[in-house]
């Protein structure tokens, strides 16, 4: 069963970056999608991106121009990197694990979609706050 | 965006009852080349992450209990919990996985009456 763990500061300044590490184990990174999803105060679910085990990304259009999401899969991190938070960014912030399916193109090509998200850290709460 | 909205955002129901959550998508999730719906559903308890309960809007994930059952198609989708028990007090969110960015429910919390 995998398992996976957030860690980092839990809080940060506004105008600084906020960065967050997620561990994984029990388990390979190879053919998942690793992504971020937030939560804040009293709020749903929102997605921020993923990174496959290739190192391509996708991220929220609505946060695309503040988020850097990487992978390191000789150590099983990935991590967030997320510049110029407000206090909007106040939130907790979860990592999960996609899983995808195989889809053939025109080419016999097995390209990867993007699915539900099968396993999630517990969470770290971070606070946006001089 | 897709926008996925769910009702009722909360639901009080007795012990042994069933429980019913809607989930509404602004587009359809239904891909014709493979007659799938692209939806899921989480359970959250409180203070715990969410997990994983449904997929392919009807697919039991491994180890969830078969009173929980997903339904529906293309815009429109359920949530039925068959007879409630105490420990499915939570929040429970529809996600959708038909296209980027990909996007959850509000939520709708459930209580026990």
């Amino acid at each position: 069963q995998v398992q996976l763990q957030e860690s980092g500061p839990g809080l940060v300044k506004p105008s600084e970056t906020l960065s967050l590490s997620c561990s994984v184990s029990s388990g390979s990174m190879n053919d998942y999608y690793w992504s971020w999803i937030r939560q804040s105060p009293g709020q749903g679910l929102e997605w921020i991106g993923y990174i496959y085990y290739t190192g391509s990304t996708k991220y929220n259009p609505s946060l695309k121009s503040r988020v850097t999401i990487s992978i390191d899969t000789s150590t099983n991190q990935f991590s967030l990197r997320m510049t110029s938070v407000t206090a909007a960014d106040t939130a907790v912030y979860y990592c999960a694990r996609g899983d995808p399916t195989y889809y053939s193109n025109s080419s016999g090509r097995q390209i990867p979609w993007h699915n539900w998200l099968d396993s999630w850290g517990h969470g770290a709460l971070v606070t946006v706050s001089s | 965006d897709i926008v996925m909205t769910q009702s009722p955002d909360s639901l009080a129901v007795s012990l042994g009852e069933r429980a019913t959550i809607n989930c509404k998508s602004s587009q359809n999730l239904l891909y014709t080349s493979n007659n799938k719906n692209y939806l899921a559903w989480y359970q959250q308890k409180p203070g715990q992450p969410p997990t994983l309960l449904i997929y392919w809007a009807s697919t039991r994930e491994s180890g969830v209990p078969d009173r929980f059952s997903g339904s529906g198609s293309g815009t429109d989708f359920t949530l039925t919990i068959s007879s409630l028990q105490a420990e499915d007090v939570a929040v429970y969110s529809c996600q959708q996985y038909y296209t980027s960015p990909y996007t959850f429910g509000q939520g709708t919390k459930l209580e026990i009456k």
